[in-house]
């Protein structure tokens, strides 16, 4: 079993839309969480970070934790087809950890 | 990009050939990464370094060797490439421990 775990989609929603996208993880000792967003043909990059539990937001992005039950989440509001994208969760024991653990990354589609 | 740049952007070989991808970063970061992104793994930790002539290994270390003789630059070399090393590569870097890891835009590399 892999330690985090990511639908890989394909999914695809209709513009306007609120999305959700989520990751299990099955080791506690995760504390740092990240969601990155990477388009076609370039490398990730971090959209939001969250530390242990608890919602964090930033503007029409919403990063959420529940640790007793190992799941995260990120909800895109509004959602604009430059949303459209592989979005990826990642997660360490702390902020300073040399090795992250990836998911798979979900594809997202938001179709005007 | 965050100033990073890897060569080639493409490249095809054969089995049993050696291959060296390189990273070149502007930002005189201390830290440097090699990923490898693969259908089904997400992004997978190959190597790393916290300094000029300091690495470790990462997860998926087998078969990659690595060299930091500058700060600036952080190459990869496949010694004798395998079909199973096909992937996309892609080099990280970040200023501190606790500073957000930035991604160049990926080495396409098929072996045949």
């Amino acid at each position: 079993q892999k330690e985090v775990e990511q639908d890989p989609g394909p999914l695809s929603v209709p513009e306007g839309a609120i999305v959700s996208l989520n990751c299990t993880y099955s080791n506690s000792a995760f504390q740092y969480f990240m969601w990155y967003r990477q388009y076609s043909r370039k490398g990730p990059e971090l959209l939001m970070y969250t530390y242990s539990s608890g919602n964090k937001e930033d503007g029409r992005f919403t990063a959420q934790v529940d640790k007793s039950s190992k799941y995260i989440s990120l909800f895109i509001r509004d959602s604009q087809p430059s949303d459209s994208a592989t979005y990826l969760c990642a997660m360490s024991p702390y902020q300073g950890a040399q090795k992250l653990v990836f998911g798979q990354g979900t594809r997202l589609t938001i179709n005007p | 990009d965050a100033g990073i740049t890897q060569s080639p952007r493409h490249k095809v070989t054969e089995t049993g050939t050696p291959v060296t991808l390189r990273c070149h970063q502007t930002e005189n970061h201390r830290y440097m990464y090699w990923y490898r992104q693969d259908p089904g793994h997400g992004l997978r930790l190959i190597h790393y370094s916290y300094g000029v002539k300091d690495t470790d290994k990462g997860e998926v270390s087998d078969g990659y060797s690595v060299s930091r003789s500058k700060t600036e630059d952080f190459l990869l070399t496949l010694e004798s490439a395998t079909s199973s090393q096909t992937s996309v590569y892609f080099c990280a870097i970040r200023a501190g421990r606790n500073s957000p890891l930035h991604f160049g835009n990926g080495t396409r590399l098929t072996v045949t």
